[in-house]
């Protein structure tokens, strides 16, 4: 079965970078048929998509958050990153990865436990 | 971008009530429209994906209906377990988007 764990830090200092790693155990994002992506909720809001792709094929990001955005894969490690730069309280949330099939790509299956990021001085 | 309204906020309910959550899309979706399930400190769960098929593992209590801007979710009879928050995500174009959220809780 396959599981997602993001990691990374929870304090970030406003107009830095925020990085964040998701490590996949139990399957392969080489192994094809799933997509792979990133969520955030903001504390006690709702949830906010920020990206997602397919091995190989094409990355998709939310317009709102793309020139800000980076996003890269190491296979040898099984992760995939996120960067975004330029931050600030806006956006602090809880960071999510996750995977769905490609087929039906917008459907999630399975989610990380996220991990809270807070950006703060 | 495609908004979806979620309504009621929050719906105050007993255990065996019937739950009747609204989900409405500012152009149509087709049936592109799935329900998660949140609990505090918990991600999100898939409860219904492309308006009404059932995820794997989800009790037949729930059940959604709906296509083009209009869906609902209906829980047939609350268990202690579905007192959570709801949310309605469409994938009719390639930004997928969440609705706000409906909150059911304990009348």
């Amino acid at each position: 079965q396959v599981q997602l764990q993001e990691s990374g830090p929870g304090l970030v200092k406003p107009s830095q970078t925020l990085s964040l790693t998701c490590t996949v155990s139990g399957g392969s994002i080489l192994s094809g048929g799933y997509y792979w992506s990133w969520i955030r909720q903001h504390p006690g809001k709702g949830l906010e998509w920020i990206g997602y792709f397919y091995y190989g094929e094409n990355t998709y990001y939310n317009p709102s958050l793309k020139s800000r955005l980076t996003t890269s894969v190491d296979t040898s490690k099984n992760q995939f990153s996120l960067k975004l730069s330029s931050v600030t309280a806006a956006d602090t949330a809880l960071y999510y990865c996750a995977r769905g099939p490609w087929m039906s790509r917008g459907v999630i299956l399975t989610w990380g436990q996220g991990t809270l990021v807070t950006v703060s001085s | 971008e495609i908004v979806l309204t979620q309504s009621p906020a929050t719906l105050s309910l007993s255990p065996g009530d019937v739950a009747t959550l609204s989900c409405r899309a500012s152009q149509s979706v087709g049936s592109y429209l799935a329900w998660y399930q949140q609990k505090p400190g918990q991600a999100p769960r898939l409860l219904i994906y492309d308006a009404s098929n059932r995820a794997s593992g989800i009790p037949a209590r729930f059940s959604g209906s709906g296509s083009g801007t209009d869906f609902t979710l209906t829980i047939s009879s609350l268990e202690p377990e579905d007192f959570a928050v709801y949310y309605c995500q469409q994938r009719s174009n390639w930004l997928f988007t969440f609705g706000p959220g409906t909150k059911v809780d304990i009348k």
